[in-house]
């Protein structure tokens, strides 16, 4: 069945490094991608998507790019802000299984002052 | 912004009690959800619902479990003999379409604890 994976955390920086966090999926068909991301005590929010290959999604500094080739949809920001720790989750939605979501572990960030 | 609102935040029952996680999705939306996330695992699928019934379901939602919209604005999960195994963060969504583009809206999750 579809399944997503992501890096192992928590991953933990400095405030301006620069963050990683890979995510690759295992599906038939072309789905579409999506980084989730939720802040302490709050909810899952969207944080952006891509829908076909070669697509970038970017939202708030932060991109992914729908690598098909490599089955891959990594997170990436240039500088790290002490406001973007949270839990970040990779999740995928095939059109032929309707509306529901597929996630990916979610890493834990934690950005240092 | 317009929110999905979840209640209560933190819900502990005993086991085999019944109980009922109440979701106010966004007033607009057409199409409901509920997912689960076990400590230390992934954020699982339980149930869509669209037009008063459900659409698809996972294979973790089996005869425990069942779902509701009562009125116009609550969506109801209920489990109707709570097991151990059943303490997660439950967290309900709503969008307005099912597929597209459209996001997902997130409520902030229901912690259950059963003990």
């Amino acid at each position: 069945g579809d399944s997503v994976t992501q890096m192992e955390g928590p991953v933990t920086l400095s405030e301006e490094a620069f963050l990683t966090i890979n995510c690759t999926y295992t599906a038939t068909g072309y789905p579409s991608l999506f980084w989730y991301v939720q802040y302490p005590g709050e909810g899952l929010q969207l944080l952006l998507k891509a829908t076909k290959a070669d697509d970038k999604g970017s939202n708030k500094g932060f991109e992914a790019t729908y690598r098909k080739e490599t089955t891959s949809f990594h997170l990436e920001k240039g500088s790290v802000q002490v406001s973007d720790s949270a839990v970040y989750f990779c999740a995928l939605r095939k059109e032929t299984s309707g509306s529901r979501l597929t996630f990916g572990e979610g890493t834990q960030l934690t950005v240092n002052p | 912004e317009p929110e999905v609102t979840q209640t209560p935040s933190h819900q502990v029952t005993q086991m085999g009690q019944e109980v009922i996680l109440r979701c106010v999705p966004i007033s607009n939306h057409l199409y409901f959800y509920w997912y689960r996330q076990i400590l230390g695992q992934k954020v699982e699928f339980l149930v869509s619902f669209y037009n008063n019934e459900i659409s698809e379901k996972s294979e973790i939602f089996d005869d425990q479990f069942s779902v509701e919209r009562p009125d116009g604005s609550n969506f109801t999960l209920k489990i109707r003999s709570t097991k151990l195994e059943d303490s997660a963060m439950y967290f309900c969504a709503s969008s307005p379409m099912a597929q597209g583009n459209y996001g997902y809206t997130f409520g902030s999750g229901t912690r259950l604890t059963v003990v």
